[in-house]
């Protein structure tokens, strides 16, 4: 059974810091990796997809990395903002059209 | 990609009531949909794999008399919490996966806006 973790649960950092988020899964026989942004109380927005073939995929200040044989993808913020903040969720799929298993997810507080 | 809405965005209801939420895949035809289950503070949990035409796959430890989920046409899948208690109330959220009658493929999971439950 696919298990993902991530770390750290929370994390505060003033504005214009680059971080890094977690992401650990224990079966790397993965399909994708994929990162979510969610507000409180709201939906959960694409962030940035990986493919099992990719080892990294960007999109603005934000960059995933996927080490499939680690089973770790990380997720780095340049020059956070306050806007940042938000509980940041990683997913991997198992296979085209399964369900993804989530991880608890990081709450990302970038203070001004 | 693909486009999901869910209807009501939240509900309010007395204990002991049926509530049915509605999830569509607007411009993409999905065999599969997917339902979750937010509590506060937590991540996402799978409850059910919802299958076009045939009946729905349920986690372990989901009660799929109490959540009955329809998937009648390719474009809407339905989840009904039967007899509702307080300890339902959570955030509700569906998802289309990546692969669909239509012939395209997408590799993303599409997730809805998802209801807020409220169960008094």
């Amino acid at each position: 059974k696919q298990e993902v973790t991530q770390i750290p649960a929370a994390l505060s950092v003033p504005e214009g810091e680059n971080l890094v988020l977690n992401c650990s899964f224990t079966d790397s026989a993965i399909y994708n990796l994929q990162w979510f942004r969610q507000d409180p109380g709201k939906g959960l927005t694409s962030l940035l997809l990986i493919q099992s073939s990719q080892r990294e995929q960007t999109s603005g200040r934000l960059n995933a990395s996927l080490d499939k044989s680690s089973g770790r993808s990380t997720l780095y913020i340049a020059a956070s903002q306050p806007g940042d903040s938000a509980t940041y969720l990683c997913a991997v799929k198992a296979n085209g059209a399964g369900k993804s298993t989530f991880g608890d997810g990081t709450t990302l507080t970038v203070k001004p | 990609g693909a486009v999901v809405s869910q209807h009501p965005s939240w509900v309010i209801c007395k204990s002991g009531t049926s509530v049915k939420i509605e999830c569509r895949s607007l411009d993409f035809q999905a065999t599969t949909m997917f339902w979750y289950r937010q509590f506060p503070k937590q991540s996402l949990m799978l409850m059910a794999t919802s299958n076009e035409g045939s009946k729905a796959t349920y986690e372990q430890g989901v009660e799929k008399d109490k959540f009955l989920i329809n998937h009648a046409s390719l474009t809407l899948s339905t989840l009904t919490v039967t007899s509702a208690h307080p300890e339902d109330s959570s955030f509700y959220i569906c998802s289309v996966p990546g692969q669909g009658r239509a012939g395209v493929i997408y590799n993303e999971q599409f997730f809805g806006p998802g209801t807020r439950l409220t169960v008094l």
